[in-house]
């Protein structure tokens, strides 16, 4: 079964600018979640997806969204870039919401690098 | 506000020891708690789920435990190889109450990163 899928790998992007990054999960997977993990803040908790509606969200700002398509595969978006939005960026995919204990599945990670 | 503490942060020992890694968290109120190693540039592997009912769960080499009333999860690895070289997370979901939706908050530790001399 394939894991999940994250593209692009590499992004290099200016400030202002914004972007978009998509995340395939395992098939059959109806949750989907995404975490952005840097050296200084570690891995943080963006937002959770599940058939098709945002059921949490972390402490993020308003430019950090998301969305989840009907096949359970999900973008996430950040308008007006900043230098310190540069970081990997994990999706994860699970049976289940988070919360219902099904293990979290990570893909490899999108690195999104702002200038 | 959750915390989760993951000590030490790095940890280096010889071949075929055992491995003895914690997480602590200041919230009991938790769903379930998830072990996950990672290793350089790569997203996380999941490794042991343990819910909030369970006091451990085991797979292979790795049994992991968890006291909810003291606030903390052991992930013990047996007779270490140069392959468990990784940085291994902790994650801890947690009930905040309210509305059904965002009623949980998910956090992980920062990580102890081990290394294996062969």
């Amino acid at each position: 079964k394939a894991g999940v899928t994250q593209t692009p790998r590499y992004l290099i992007k200016t400030r202002g600018q914004q972007v978009t990054l998509s995340c395939s999960p395992i098939s059959g997977h109806r949750s989907v979640s995404w975490y952005q993990q840097t050296p200084g803040q570690g891995l943080q908790f963006l937002f959770e997806y599940f058939s098709e509606t945002q059921r949490n969200k972390g402490n993020f700002p308003g430019r950090f969204s998301g969305r989840q398509f009907s096949n359970s595969r999900s973008e996430m978006n950040v308008s007006t870039l900043e230098l310190g939005d540069s970081a990997l960026y994990l999706c994860a995919s699970s049976l289940e919401k988070a919360r219902e204990g099904s293990p979290l599945h990570f893909g490899n990670g999108t690195r999104l690098t702002v200038t | 506000k959750q915390e989760v503490t993951q000590i030490p942060a790095a940890l280096s020992v010889p071949e075929g020891e055992n491995l003895v890694l914690n997480c602590s968290f200041t919230d009991s109120a938790i769903y379930n708690l998830q072990w996950f190693r990672q290793d350089p540039g790569k997203g996380l592997t999941s490794l042991l789920l343990i819910q909030s009912s369970q006091r451990e769960q085991t797979s292979g080499r790795l049994n992991a435990s968890l006291d909810k009333s003291s606030g903390r999860s052991t992930l013990y690895i047996a007779a270490s190889q140069p392959g468990d070289s990784a940085t291994y997370l902790c994650a801890v979901i947690i009930s905040v109450g309210g509305l059904v939706a965002n009623d949980y908050k998910l956090s992980f530790g920062a990580g102890t990163t081990v290394t294996v001399r062969a």
